[in-house]
This record gives structure tokens, sequence and C-alpha cells, in this order.
């Protein structure tokens, strides 16, 4: 089946780690994108990709970093520079000017 | 800066009544607006979408108006049902950044239905 897909959908980190959100999908998407959700907030753009090799900060991209080595793939490093990193994470793909499809999501939580 | 606006966090209603749910928009040139239905602890789910060139376009159950007047989008559910509990979404593609380019959300709003 095509789709997007995220793993883990439930991640624990210890303060000071790095931990890796991964996100695939195999829709031949060009752009895929991050977003964070807060309990009871919308949702805010972390990072977007338009194509392979190249990405954009969204609107709160400090503490995190992604890279695009393959289309089908752009995880998410959330890094110990994040100090407020528990969250549900969401990542999306799209395909020219059509609507974006979502994962299922990775909830995380600093323990 | 840009930002996707709801009027309402929460709207509650009959089943069997037609809900409205509002949003604003600050960008003027955004030509690419979404509505998401998004359940507790799961990704959001596409309800409908709607280009700048047209007023109102009609799914099943749904309507999404556009008034770029005054930059303010609209989604109509009929006959709401006890399925239709969820969080709504309205998202806008920012002028500027290609057809692939920069999507952001508003913050939501909470539809409860009664039975």
């Amino acid at each position: 089946d095509g789709g997007i897909t995220q793993s883990p959908k439930y991640l624990f980190r210890k303060e000071g780690q790095n931990v890796t959100l991964s996100c695939e999908q195999n829709l031949n998407h060009d752009a895929m994108y991050w977003y964070r959700q807060d309990p009871g907030q919308g949702l805010r753009l972390i990072y977007y990709s338009q194509i392979v090799n190249d990405f954009q900060k969204g609107d709160i991209a400090e503490g995190y970093s992604v890279s695009r080595e393959k289309k089908e793939s752009f995880p998410l490093t959330v890094t110990s520079a994040q100090k407020n990193p528990t969250a549900f994470y969401l990542c999306a793909s799209r395909w020219g000017s059509t609507e974006a499809f979502f994962g299922q999501g990775t909830r995380l939580t600093v323990v | 800066g840009e930002s996707v606006g709801l009027h309402l966090p929460t709207l509650s209603v009959q089943e069997g009544d037609n809900s409205i749910i509002n949003c604003a928009y600050s960008n003027s040139a955004s030509d690419y607006f979404i509505w998401y239905k998004q359940e507790s602890g799961k990704g959001p789910q596409f309800i409908i979408d709607i280009r700048s060139n047209m007023d109102k376009r009609q799914g099943q159950r749904v309507t999404v108006l556009l008034n770029k007047t005054v930059k303010h989008l609209s989604l109509q559910i009929a006959a709401t049902q006890p399925g239709d509990s969820a969080v709504y979404f309205c998202a806008e593609i920012l002028p500027g950044s290609g057809n692939t380019g920069k999507l952001i959300f508003g913050q939501g709003t909470t539809l409860q239905v009664k039975p």
C-alpha cells in the first residue's frame, strides 16, 4: 500500500540525548514536512524539503536537524539543544499543488 | 509572521445539525487552502481543498467557502454525526514558496457533537 510511515510510534529520551524520528513515504512525493504539535495546539512547522538534498527551516527549527538524502526519506533529529522536546511529531508529504498526506505521528517524551 | 487562525477554539453542535467552522488567513496572495480533520492521537486527514480561483467547493456532506475580500475560509458540515467529533484545521500554502512550498496550519477548532 502507498503511504507515509513514521516510526517509532512512541519514543522516550533522556535529557541531553539526541534522538532521530523516521519518516518514509512511497508516494513518490517531492515535498516532505515535519511539524510539532503540543497538547491543545495547532501544527507548527519545523522543517520542510521540496527536493532531494535541499531543505528549509520552518517557524521553530531551533534544536532540530534534518536530512534529505533520498526522495523517500526525511528523518528528523531532535538534538539536546531543544529544551522542551516533549511533543507529538507529525511528518507529511505532498506532490505538486495538492494536499499533504500525513503519517500517524511519533509521541516523544523526555524522561 | 504569517498565520492562519481560527475564530473559535470549541464548537458544540447537536447531532443532525449543520456545523460551520471558520478560519481567517493573513496572506491575501495565498492561492491554495486545505481543511483537515484530526482525531485524538492520529495524524490529520484531508477533508477538502479549494484554490483561490474558486469561491465554493462541495464534497460529501462538506462544503468549503472562500471569501478573498475578507480573507476568510469556512467549512460547513451537513447533518453532523458523532463520528465528526474531532479537531479541524485549516491550512494554507504561502505564496512565493513554489507549488510544494511552505504549508502552515491554524490553531484548530474542536467540534463536539452532542447525541
